[in-house]
C-alpha cells in the first residue's frame, strides 16, 4: 500500500533560518503529492501540491519538488518566520480509479523563535 | 476557495452520552467526505469514508456501531460518537474533495472532543 515517511520533529529554528523537512513516499503509479499545514487547534490547510514528476509546488515562500527518481517531496523555505510555527504534513493521493483517500506522514512540528 | 465547516469546534461530554459532529461543504457538493481522528502529536488516522446516500466505508479497526456516520445530503456528513468513553477523547477532522481526480481536499477546522 501507499505510505509516507517524513522527518520526525520537533524542529526548532531561529527566524530567517533555512528550513528543510524531508518527505519520501511509497506508492504505485503516479500519485499526487501535498504538503498540509496545521496551526494549533485548527484543521489542515493545503500549503502546496504537485501532481506529476518534476512539478514544483510553491506557496508563501515554501517550495517542494516532486522527485520520482528519489520518491521524495522535500519541503523547503529560504527564510522562516515566527508565523510559520505549525505542524507540517506530507501526504499523497493515489492515482488509481476513485483514489480520493489521502495518506499522511506523521507530521513535523516546526517552532520558529525570534 | 472552497470551505468545509465543522461544528462544534469543542465539546465536552459525560461518559456514556453520545455526541454528534457535523461537517458541511459550504460552497460545493461533496459526494464523498472523510473522517479522520488525530491523536496528540500524531498524524491523522482515516476512520471512514462517508458516501452520500449509502453506507459509510470504515477502516479496519474502527467500530462502525460506535462511530455512526450519516451522509444524508451532498453538503452534510455527520459523525456520532455513541456511548462515549474517555478513550474516545481526541481531535476529529473531516475533509471533502470538491471535484474529481487531482483536486485538493478541503478540511474542516476540527472538533476537540473531551469525554469526562
Amino acid at each position: 500500500g501507499n505510505s509516507v515517511t517524513q522527518m520526525e520533529g520537533p524542529v526548532t529554528l531561529s527566524e530567517e533560518a533555512f528550513l528543510t523537512i524531508n518527505c519520501t513516499y511509497t506508492a504505485t503509479g503516479y500519485p499526487s503529492l501535498f504538503w498540509y499545514v496545521q496551526y494549533p487547534g485548527e484543521g489542515l490547510q493545503l500549503l502546496l501540491k504537485a501532481t506529476k514528476a518534476d512539478d514544483k509546488g510553491s506557496n508563501k515562500g515554501f517550495e517542494a519538488t516532486y522527485r520520482k527518481e528519489t520518491t521524495s517531496f522535500h519541503l523547503e523555505k529560504g527564510s522562516v518566520q515566527v508565523s510559520d510555527s505549525a505542524v507540517y504534513f506530507c501526504a499523497l493521493r493515489g492515482s488509481g480509479a476513485g483514489s480520493y483517500q489521502l495518506t499522511f506522514g506523521k507530521g513535523t512540528k516546526l517552532s520558529v523563535i525570534p | 476557495g472552497a470551505v468545509v465547516s465543522q461544528h462544534p469546534s469543542r465539546v465536552i461530554c459525560k461518559s456514556g452520552t453520545s455526541v454528534k459532529i457535523e461537517c458541511r461543504s459550504l460552497d460545493f457538493q461533496a459526494t464523498t467526505m472523510f473522517w479522520y481522528r488525530q491523536f496528540p502529536k500524531q498524524s491523522l488516522m482515516l476512520m471512514a469514508t462517508s458516501n452520500e446516500g449509502s453506507k459509510a466505508t470504515y477502516e479496519q479497526g474502527v467500530e462502525k456501531d460506535k462511530f455512526l456516520i450519516n451522509h444524508a445530503s451532498l453538503t452534510l456528513s455527520t459523525l456520532t460518537v455513541t456511548s462515549a468513553h474517555p478513550e474516545d477523547s481526541s481531535f476529529y477532522i473531516c475533509s471533502a474533495f470538491k471535484g474529481q481526480a487531482n483536486t485538493e481536499a478541503f478540511f474542516g477546522q476540527g472538533t476537540r472532543l473531551t469525554v469526562v
